[in-house]
């Protein structure tokens, strides 16, 4: 079975500022996806990043970035500078080659970026 | 702008009416998904089409009712819903598996919000 860890009901960051939220995940498929959503208050669930089991490099898309390691079965987002709007739920998720099409999901870490 | 399209964006209904939530991509995904999500929660997987046939039911009471028409829609049919109904119902769409790299994300409606009263 696949699972998704995230420890950090809530964090605040000062605006400006990189703040880490954790993700861990548990898996014996070989073969899987690790993405991070933002959700903003309004509800609407965007894609932020995506990291392949199999991707030599972390990941980066502008002030995002996935700080990945295999070993540990981690894959923390790191949001640098943060903005204001960057205030948001952020869900860390889970595709695996034998579940297809099926996504899992973490509990979810409230962000609060205080200006 | 996002690229699923749900509507409507909010739904208030008593308990012995009958409405449905539709949802519309046209990215070419041939995986379609409905969850239900409380707030501070994470979404609740409810249903999955792949390539327009029901693959996934996680047991989901039967006064909730799925339908895909065709590649593009997928509509939720409610009917004598609680209260502990009231949600945002989300609806997704993703590459369908074909069988290599889990590479592909899943993109999101804006959802509707669903009051039961």
């Amino acid at each position: 079975a696949q699972k998704i860890t995230q420890t950090q009901p809530g964090m605040f960051v000062q605006e400006k500022e990189a703040v880490t939220l954790d993700c861990t995940y548990d898996t014996s498929d070989p073969s899987y996806g690790l993405f991070w959503y933002k959700q903003p208050s309004s509800g609407e669930m965007i894609f932020l990043i995506y990291q392949g089991s199999y991707d030599q490099q972390n990941a980066t898309e502008g002030r995002y970035s996935l700080n990945f390691q295999k070993a540990r079965k981690s894959a923390n987002l790191v949001i640098s500078a943060s903005q204001l709007g960057d205030s948001a739920m952020y869900f860390c998720a889970m595709r695996a080659q034998n579940t297809g099409n099926q996504f899992y999901f973490g509990t979810g870490t409230s962000l609060t970026v205080i200006p | 702008d996002t690229e699923v399209t749900q509507t409507p964006k909010h739904l208030v209904m008593g308990m012995t009416n009958k409405k449905s939530l539709k949802c519309e991509q046209h990215m070419g995904h041939r995986a379609m998904y409905w969850y239900k999500q409380k707030a501070k929660k994470p979404p609740e997987l409810m249903f999955v089409y792949s390539y327009e046939k029901l693959s996934i039911n996680e047991s989901v009471p039967s006064r909730f009712s799925p339908e895909c028409p065709n590649s593009s829609l997928l509509n939720l049919h409610l009917h004598a819903l609680q209260p502990e109904d009231s949600a945002l119902y989300l609806c997704a769409s993703s590459q369908g598996w074909g069988g290599t790299l889990p590479n592909q994300p899943q993109h999101f409606g804006d959802g509707t919000r669903l009051s039961i009263l």
